[in-house]
């Protein structure tokens, strides 16, 4: 099935550093969402975008809706140990309730 | 309030086994969804509910699989018979279709999953 592609595939950093990741389509999306998912755990909800160029924060947590609608990144800022997991893109065309996911940026903080 | 709640967490059978999962999206969802995420992989949709109609089942493989929703609220994921191949996590979600509405419509939230090793 269609995905998105979503860069890096994994990241390792040293806490407190600031982490940035995309995804990227080569269609036009209406909505973008970024979920977190951990170990054994379903993927959990962090930010939801709606509008192009809208620009969303979640705590230390970035999002953008890309102008072109075509993508959308994520930041986090001053990452620490508890910022470990697998973070998806996940994006709906217009006129489609289907959700389709990015393979996911895993990340790695280091203390 | 309760999220998307799904049982069993963890099922291992051997193959050519039945197995069944079950969900109870958060209350007031009329949309429900299953996902199927291989490893390393994102969630992938099998099937689309709005109230009790499957409204896409396209990437369902109808021949083994199949689903229910017959009250419009909890549901019902079978795989018969299991295959290897069918290892997965098996992802059940829910939102709420406010026709288009923005703030906080149709925004997709998960449940733990069911996680299947087929041997």
């Amino acid at each position: 099935g269609q995905q998105l592609n979503q860069s890096p595939q994994s990241m390792f950093i040293q806490e407190g550093e600031d982490v940035s990741m995309n995804c990227t389509s080569s269609s036009i999306f209406n909505t973008w969402l970024w979920y977190k998912q951990e170990p054994g755990e379903g993927p959990v909800l962090l930010i939801a975008l709606y509008k192009a160029g809208e620009l969303t924060s979640n705590g230390r947590l970035t999002a953008q809706f890309g102008i072109t609608r075509k993508d959308s990144f994520l930041n986090i800022s001053a990452s620490i140990p508890s910022d470990v997991g697998i973070y998806f893109c996940a994006g709906r065309q217009g006129g489609s309730e289907k959700l389709v996911f990015g393979k996911g940026t895993k990340l790695t903080v280091n203390p | 309030e309760a999220g998307v709640v799904q049982s069993p967490r963890y099922k291992i059978i051997e193959k050519k086994q039945p197995v069944a999962f079950w969900c109870n999206p958060i209350s007031g969802h009329n949309t429900l969804y299953w996902y199927r995420q291989n490893l390393g992989q994102g969630p992938e949709l099998l099937i689309r509910y709005e109230n009790e109609e499957a409204v896409d089942d396209s990437q369902l493989p109808k021949d083994r699989f199949s689903a229910e929703r017959l009250k419009g609220v909890d549901s019902t994921l079978k795989i018969q018979p299991a295959e290897l191949g069918d290892s997965a996590v098996y992802l059940c979600a829910s939102s709420l279709d406010q026709g288009g509405s923005a703030f906080s419509g149709n925004t997709i939230y998960f449940g733990e999953g069911s996680w299947l090793t087929v041997v």
